[in-house]
């Protein structure tokens, strides 16, 4: 049971290029999800999964794009970085039943740079 | 809306000493608090959660935080620190939005000096 996994762990971009995030859970979870962390201000939601085939905007959408491919599978796309974009990106998941009791998952992070 | 302050963001404790990391929250429902610990380069895990009964909730690693409703508190505990605890500490709130939506505050960095 490999909980939540994240592909890169690192990535260097060029502003202007682009690159997708790709994350991955095997724990059946309906709620996916992915953050942001930058140092003094917490983790901020980007974009949200309820179930799949569903996605909502975060406090932070903008310069980015999800998709839900399957039930395990949430990924996150710079279609143009800028360097506003280095951060360090968390994906996350949750039963997902609603109910506010259930923690959320992380997995370990993808450091990006956008120089 | 939901938040989550925390007061410092660095705390220094000595091995052996108490640990006090604060949290304080804002809720126009009964919310649900967590308290989350990131290791160096490491995701979030888990440490401890508040959803209802008891208000005094034990986590792992001899963690241990109370919900004060009255003072909208919920500070995390330990009687003595050791050097392991080194960690960035993130309590967050819940319950307000039609989905899974967890509000994070800003974190605090403990540093556990021998």
């Amino acid at each position: 049971n490999a909980g939540v996994t994240q592909t890169p762990k690192f990535q260097v971009l060029k502003t202007g290029q682009s690159m997708t995030l790709q994350c991955a859970q095997d724990m059946n979870h309906n709620s996916m999800y992915w953050y942001r962390q930058d140092p003094g201000m917490g983790l901020r939601l980007i974009y949200y999964s309820a179930s799949e085939g569903t996605t909502d905007k975060g406090e932070v959408p903008n310069g980015y794009n999800v998709s839900r491919l399957n039930k395990r599978e949430f990924s996150l796309r710079l279609e143009s970085a800028a360097p506003s974009q280095t951060s360090v990106y968390f994906c996350a998941s949750n039963i997902g039943r609603g109910t506010f009791s259930y923690e959320q998952y992380f997995g370990p992070g993808t450091r990006l740079t956008v120089t | 809306a939901q938040s989550v302050t925390q007061l410092g963001s660095h705390v220094s404790v000595s091995e052996g000493a108490l640990v006090l990391l604060r949290c304080n929250y804002s809720s126009s429902v009964p919310p649900y608090l967590f308290w989350y610990v990131q290791y160096p380069n490491q995701g979030l895990q888990l440490l401890l959660k508040y959803t209802t009964g008891a208000t005094l909730v034990k986590g792992i690693n001899g963690f241990e935080a109370e919900f004060k409703k009255s003072e909208t508190s919920f500070h995390l505990t330990k009687p003595s620190a050791h050097m392991s605890d080194a960690a960035e500490y993130f309590c967050a709130v819940s319950g307000e939005t039609s989905y899974d939506k967890v509000i994070f505050g800003p974190g605090t960095s403990l540093s556990v000096i021998p």
